[in-house]
């Protein structure tokens, strides 16, 4: 069984379009993230969230939104798309403490 | 914010051949942890390593949390085909029990590339 999945696989949409990507682990972890890796394969945490809060890297754009119904899901929602959101993202988890994360498959963002 | 330097950046090597990478950074981690990534694939963590000094090996591959903490190194004895992809670094400042949930740094990878 899947530890931490994603869907879509691939998303192909329009510039200023909305889109959500979902994640979900069946790890039991209580910490989730999301990451963006750019064409140059660059990984860069996007958010970071338990139960208790919800930490932001600054530079990301409130465009992007994670929004979380229960401890196994956190799903990444983007509103007006912009060509520079083209990139694959990836969903990770991890036991708070251990900082051993486990990645999603990713999804790979087109914005035409 | 932080920064993690991997080198190298690519590497070509003959199967059979052992190989080393290595990242820096400009301030102290308190976990490294080394990663692989396939094409279409996402990260997979190979080993973690959270104090300085210590050497932990998992099968060919082993790594090392360099004593300053500011250094981590991979090394991958006999290299096989299958090795092929990317190696990332990652260090994460918070201390081990306990800390925020912030994620990971990481570092720019190492595309490991054999020749039969």
């Amino acid at each position: 069984d899947t530890a931490v999945s994603q869907t879509p696989k691939y998303l192909v949409t329009q510039m200023g379009n909305d889109k959500s990507i979902k994640c979900e682990q069946n790890l039991g972890h209580d910490t989730m993230y999301w990451y963006k890796q750019d064409s140059k394969k660059f990984l860069k945490i996007m958010f970071s969230y338990n139960n208790k809060e919800l930490i932001i890297n600054e530079t990301v754009p409130n465009r992007f939104s994670p929004k979380s119904p229960d401890k196994a899901h956190l799903n990444l929602h983007i509103n007006s798309l912009e060509l520079g959101d083209s990139a694959v993202y990836f969903c990770a988890s991890s036991q708070l403490g251990t900082k051993r994360q486990f990645f999603g498959p990713g999804t790979r963002l087109t914005v035409l | 914010g932080q920064q993690l330097n991997q080198s190298p950046q690519s590497m070509f090597i003959q199967e059979g051949e052992d190989v080393s990478m290595n990242c820096t950074s400009s301030s102290i981690f308190n976990t490294w942890l080394w990663y692989k990534q396939e094409p279409g694939e996402g990260p997979v963590l190979l080993i973690a390593l959270y104090k300085a000094g210590e050497l932990t090996s998992n099968g060919r591959l082993t790594a090392q949390f360099g004593i300053t903490r500011k250094d981590s190194f991979l090394n991958i004895s006999a290299s096989i085909p299958s090795d092929v992809g990317i190696y990332f670094c990652a260090g994460h400042s918070g201390w081990y029990s306990g800390g925020g949930a912030d994620g990971l740094t990481f570092g720019k990878g190492t595309h490991l590339i054999i020749q039969p």
